[in-house]
């Protein structure tokens, strides 16, 4: 059974440009949450899709947005690119949020640059 | 704001010992824990979880204990190997959140042989 699969792994950008990140998660899980890590800030929840709807979101600015597919794919974009975006973004995926067993499985997360 | 807390951001421990990792949360809504183990350029992987109606769990060498009133977990991994050498994320959920976790910061556990 193929994980939770991230793409690019790591990209490096400056500032003004925008990002797509890509997630396919596991097959059958239709939910797909986003995680930005970085070193101050740690492991902060960006948001939650399941079944092509947005669920639930986190306190990012309106530069972050993103969509899940009818596969249950999903794509974050974020907009403008400022230097404090340099983070590690992760995917992860469940097969049903709320379940009272929110066990994520985590991508590999893809490395973002902002020079 | 941090409703999740792990205040040792490292710990060194013997092969053989005992490891212990603490956690502490704020957030009484909080009904679901679960512990992540992390490698660099990796993404964190699955360990334990416990239910809040449950007051501990085990899985092989890994435990995790819940104490509601003092709104406080822990890890306890015996017997400690080389391997465990990683960043562990203890995290909390409350079932209307869906995908939601809320992460501590990390503790970065060193298991020397």
């Amino acid at each position: 059974k193929a994980g939770v699969t991230q793409t690019p792994r790591y990209l490096i950008k400056t500032r003004g440009q925008q990002v797509t990140l890509s997630c396919s998660p596991i097959s059958g899980h239709r939910s797909v949450s986003w995680y930005q890590q970085t070193p101050g800030q740690g492991l902060q929840f960006l948001f939650e899709y399941f079944s092509e709807t947005q669920r639930n979101k986190g306190n990012f600015p309106g530069r972050f947005s993103g969509r899940q597919f009818s596969n249950s794919r999903s794509e974050m974009n974020v907009s403008t690119l400022e230097l404090g975006d340099s983070a590690l973004y992760l995917c992860a995926s469940s097969f049903s949020p709320g379940s009272g067993a929110n066990v994520l499985t985590f991508g590999a997360g893809s490395r973002l640059t902002v020079l | 704001d941090q409703q999740v807390k792990q205040n040792s951001p490292s710990l060194s421990v013997q092969e053989g010992r005992i490891s212990i990792l603490n956690c502490d949360y704020t957030n009484s809504m909080f009904d679901y824990f679960l512990w992540y183990k992390k490698y660099p350029a990796e993404g964190p992987t699955f360990l334990i979880s416990i239910s809040s109606i449950k007051d501990k769990n085990e899985d092989g060498r890994f435990t995790v204990f819940l104490n509601k009133s003092a709104k406080h977990l822990s890890l306890h991994i015996v017997p400690s190997q080389p391997g465990d050498s990683a960043v562990y994320f203890c995290a909390a959920s409350d079932y209307n959140q869906g995908g939601k976790l809320i992460f501590g910061q990390g503790t970065e556990l060193s298991v020397k042989p």
